[in-house]
């Protein structure tokens, strides 16, 4: 069964906007991971939050993680008509695969 | 050339029919995994192989099964494919530090008619 869930299912914005995407959890992890895939492709790793830290950034890109309320958030800054993707996260708990979440579809009007 | 390379990247096949998928990756990690994507569905786990001697099943390996035949190699095989196993279908990989990224093929595409 799928752990983490994001909110929301479809988001559509302007360039140079910002877009935000959530993602909720059930149980405790290790970490959360964020993911992005372009139509057609894998997924390609975008940042790992660790359950002891609380926020991380990475170019455009901002993570949070709230353990307390299994919740943690993606904010892409100015973003680009290329940031046109499907965002998922996935949570890492023990020694057990990744899971992964529905997506959000991301789409960003010139 | 591609960390981890899936082959064919497309198939069209007749309900019946053995299929076997490809996954090999250049990645040098001992962990691997077969996920299908549905629209809405996201990503499951089909089974997934932490080393060479290891095998395990995911959410939904019914009808399925796997071979690690190498460290580099990971296939997936429908013994009696059906229409309700077209999907498009992923490899990806991890080192053993746990639970870290995962590294994806760029998938395959399998129609069972």
């Amino acid at each position: 069964s799928q752990q983490g869930e994001e909110d929301p299912q479809a988001l559509s914005i302007q360039e140079g906007e910002n877009a935000t995407m959530n993602c909720s959890y059930k149980t405790s992890i290790n970490n959360l991971q964020w993911y992005r895939q372009n139509s057609g492709r894998g997924l390609v790793h975008l940042i790992l939050i660790r359950s002891n830290e609380r926020e991380k950034h990475s170019g455009r890109l901002r993570v949070t993680l709230d353990t307390s309320k299994k919740s943690s958030s993606l904010l892409i800054t100015a973003s680009r008509a290329a940031d046109t993707a499907s965002y998922f996260c996935a949570t890492g708990s023990g020694n057990t695969p990744l899971v992964f979440g529905k997506g959000t579809r991301l789409s960003v009007i010139a | 050339d591609a960390d981890v390379t899936q082959t064919p990247r497309n198939r069209i096949t007749k309900t019946g029919k053995r299929i076997m998928l490809e996954c090999s990756q250049t990645k040098g990690h001992d962990r691997m995994y077969w996920y299908r994507q549905d629209p809405g569905l996201g990503l499951r786990l089909i089974y997934y192989s932490f080393d060479v001697k290891d095998i395990n099943k995911g959410e939904i390996s019914d009808g399925y099964s796997v071979s690690r035949q190498a460290q580099a190699k990971f296939s997936l095989s429908l013994e009696s494919a059906i229409p309700n196993q077209t999907a498009l279908y992923f490899c990806a990989t991890s080192d053993s530090i746990l639970p870290g990224p995962q590294h994806f093929g760029d998938g395959t595409r399998l129609s069972i008619l």
